[in-house]
């Protein structure tokens, strides 16, 4: 148990729908990264925030966008979901904001888009 | 195609060495990186360089980087079974932005 938590676990829903996706990070990181992983694009990484301020901006399609709360909890907003949005989504947490600052990964969220 | 290549499969016997290798495009990546990842789990941070160097050894693994060709590797000593999972590469030019490979699934087999 890695102590970065994801819900739900499991979410379907259709075309055209909005999700929202929620990371918790371990206690006393204030970074959070998003990412996701598909079979057609592989592993791309989508975001970073640390303490409350987007830090970093990767692949993320403009329909896609996140926060990070004064708690340091993050949420992860995909909208007009495509069938091409059907992935794992990892969220990981760091003490720091560094990239070679050990990122502690959550179980994921597996989207599946009908 | 992609930015960072992999190959896909590789098996070796227990106690073997195993050597996984990369190739990325983008000359001004300046921090390279090995992660795992196990079935259904997340991914690990192995391991990573910086560009301005040429080898990095920590415990078992073993990063090699050859700027000039744009190749990285990765050799594991002595790999036990529980190194089997699948290990992506990864650049970042700026520490911001990360591109990984596609992954290379390691099998150890006993």
């Amino acid at each position: 148990d890695s102590g970065v938590t994801q819900t739900p676990k499991h979410l379907i829903t259709a075309t055209g729908q909005r999700v929202t996706l929620r990371c918790s990070p371990r206690s006393g990181d204030l970074s959070v990264y998003w990412y996701q992983q598909s079979l057609d694009q592989g592993l791309q990484f989508l975001i970073q925030y640390y303490n409350g301020e987007e830090r970093a901006k990767g692949n993320i399609l403009e329909r896609f966008s996140a926060q990070q709360f004064p708690d340091l909890h993050s949420e992860l907003n995909l909208s007009s979901l495509e069938l091409g949005d059907s992935a794992l989504y990892f969220c990981a947490s760091s003490v720091i904001a560094g990239r070679t600052d050990t990122q502690y990964f959550g179980p994921g969220t597996r989207l599946t888009v009908l | 195609g992609e930015d960072v290549e992999q190959s896909l499969f590789l098996s070796v016997r227990e106690g073997d060495s195993s050597v996984i290798n990369c190739t990325y495009t983008d000359s001004s990546s300046t921090y390279l990186y090995w992660y795992k990842q196990e079935p259904g789990a997340g991914l690990q941070l192995l391991t990573y360089i910086f560009s301005n160097m040429d080898m990095k050894q920590d415990q078992r693994l073993t990063v090699l980087l050859n700027k000039k060709d744009k190749h990285l590797s990765l050799r594991i000593a002595d790999t036990q079974t529980g190194d089997s999972a699948i290990y992506f590469c990864a650049e970042s030019p700026n520490n911001n932005d990360m591109r990984f490979g596609a992954g290379t699934r390691l099998t150890v087999k006993p």
